[in-house]
């Protein structure tokens, strides 16, 4: 699976719109980018995934470059609630190869 | 309820006993997983299953047993704890492309 690269922290206002980066310049043309959250002790909670072209859900947005070299997760509004680490995951296997790095430490700010 | 569920959600065991994680999920999920969260490591994956009677070892395998009789089930068994074996861990399961669910976790202590 590609390597996926994040900045270790963020800070975002509350309401306002947090842009999560996450860089996978090695992915292959099979692999899905996969975003997760993990809230403080609780098991990491699925986001969103894509391939190829942008994707929304009730959740956020997720935007793949044209090269899929890069993405960028949006939470549109964030709330406290949203504070978590994000990890961004390339895989083509859903199964065996799912690897969790150390992800975006994502603080909310009131 | 549908869902994953581990349990127990937290666990003191003493060195060398031997202790069952259990995991339950509802969805008839072909894989899962057993994965342990440490301070400075993330999470790493134990063992995964991608089928009833079918399973295979992950990155930290050693010390853990694991068994997949039935689909729904996949307990985690530590044959002879050890303090470095004190973590969370997470249980999830998946089908096709959707990903991974994660359960609540268990908090195991071995003291």
């Amino acid at each position: 699976d590609a390597k996926t690269t994040q900045p270790t922290s963020m800070d975002c206002a509350e309401g306002r719109a947090a842009n999560l980066p996450c860089n996978h310049s090695t992915i292959s043309g099979n692999e899905y980018v996969y975003w997760y959250r993990q809230i403080h002790s609780q098991g990491p909670q699925y986001i969103i995934h894509g391939l190829k072209n942008n994707e929304t859900n009730e959740m956020a947005s997720l935007i793949i470059t044209e090269d899929r070299k890069s993405s960028t997760l949006i939470l549109p509004h964030a709330t406290l609630r949203d504070t978590a680490v994000y990890y961004c995951i390339a895989s083509d296997n859903y199964g065996q190869n799912f690897v969790f790095g150390p992800g975006t430490r994502l603080s909310v700010l009131p | 309820d549908a869902g994953i569920t581990q349990s127990p959600r937290y666990k003191i065991t003493e060195t060398g006993r031997q202790v069952t994680l259990m995991c339950h999920q509802t969805w008839s999920h072909s894989y899962m997983f057993w994965y342990r969260q440490d301070l400075g490591h993330g999470l790493r994956l134990i063992y995964y299953s991608a089928a009833a009677d079918i399973t295979d070892k992950g990155e930290v395998p050693d010390g853990y047993v694991v068994s997949r009789s039935k689909t729904e089930n996949f307990p985690l068994t530590l044959e002879s704890a050890t303090r470095s074996q004190t973590s969370v861990y997470f249980c999830a399961s998946s089908e096709r492309v959707r990903g991974y669910t994660f359960g609540s976790g268990t908090r195991l202590t071995v003291v």
